[in-house]
């Protein structure tokens, strides 16, 4: 199985600064058809996942564009560049390219 | 509007079955294949199961923790993915979400369900 490796647990960052979130994968993102099957999620309480990066850097429709995607092969980060209230939350990556799909343990982002 | 609602959890016996289904609004439920998450309370994401669309076999997959106890299937006359699941232990207490993807391309897992919580006690 892949084994997604997100760091770091939690994120306490002050409104307007940057913050970065990394996932590493034990085996290589990249498929055949040159795709690469890495995902980013944000996920509020009580509700459910909801995309925000598809193909380890494409933004979803309607994500902010203070969020970006960026990484290659087994290497990947997702970056907020100016952190704002609303996005207080749990981060998720998950690998796709076979399956058992597997995620990240998750990163909590919290506001100073 | 896509959408994907959940429905059939509840608070189950350990052994006992649940069978959840996932009822498909707005887009063409064939072309995509289906897949089952759930989390445990106060616990991350993890993938239980999917179902690829009949273009691709319907062929399925299953997480280790599950393998032999539940079973994907799906109706595309009715726009369902079901999630049966036997045998059930309390380790499978959760909220189960089921959301879509495409074949052979990352634009996937755009649209999930709220969710549906399964409690596994005596």
């Amino acid at each position: 199985d892949i084994v997604m490796t997100q760091t770091p647990l939690s994120l306490s960052v002050t409104p307007g600064q940057p913050a970065s979130i990394s996932c590493k994968s034990t085996q290589s993102l990249l498929h055949t058809d040159g795709q690469t099957y890495l995902y980013w999620f944000q996920q509020k309480p009580g509700q459910p996942p909801q995309l925000l990066i598809y193909g380890a850097s494409n933004r979803f429709s309607g994500v902010p564009d203070r969020f970006s995607g960026s990484g290659s092969g087994t290497d990947f980060t997702l970056k907020i560049s100016r952190v704002e209230a609303e996005d207080v939350g749990s981060y998720y990556c998950m690998q796709t390219i076979q399956a058992p799909f597997t995620f990240g343990g998750g990163t909590k982002v919290e506001i100073k | 509007e896509v959408q994907l609602v959940e429905s059939g959890g509840g608070l189950v016996q350990p052994g006992r079955s649940l069978r959840l289904s996932c009822t498909a609004s707005g887009f063409t439920f064939g072309d995509y294949a289906m897949s089952w998450f759930r989390q445990a309370p106060g616990k991350g994401l993890e993938w239980v199961s999917a179902i690829r669309g009949k273009p691709y076999g319907g062929t399925t997959e299953y997480a280790a923790s599950v393998k032999g106890r539940f079973t994907i299937s799906r109706d595309d006359s009715k726009s369902i993915a079901y999630l049966q699941m036997n045998s059930l232990k309390t380790e499978d207490t959760a909220v189960y979400y089921c959301s879509r993807s495409r074949a052979t391309t990352v634009t996937s897992f755009d649209y999930w369900g709220q969710g549906t919580l399964v409690t596994v006690s005596s």
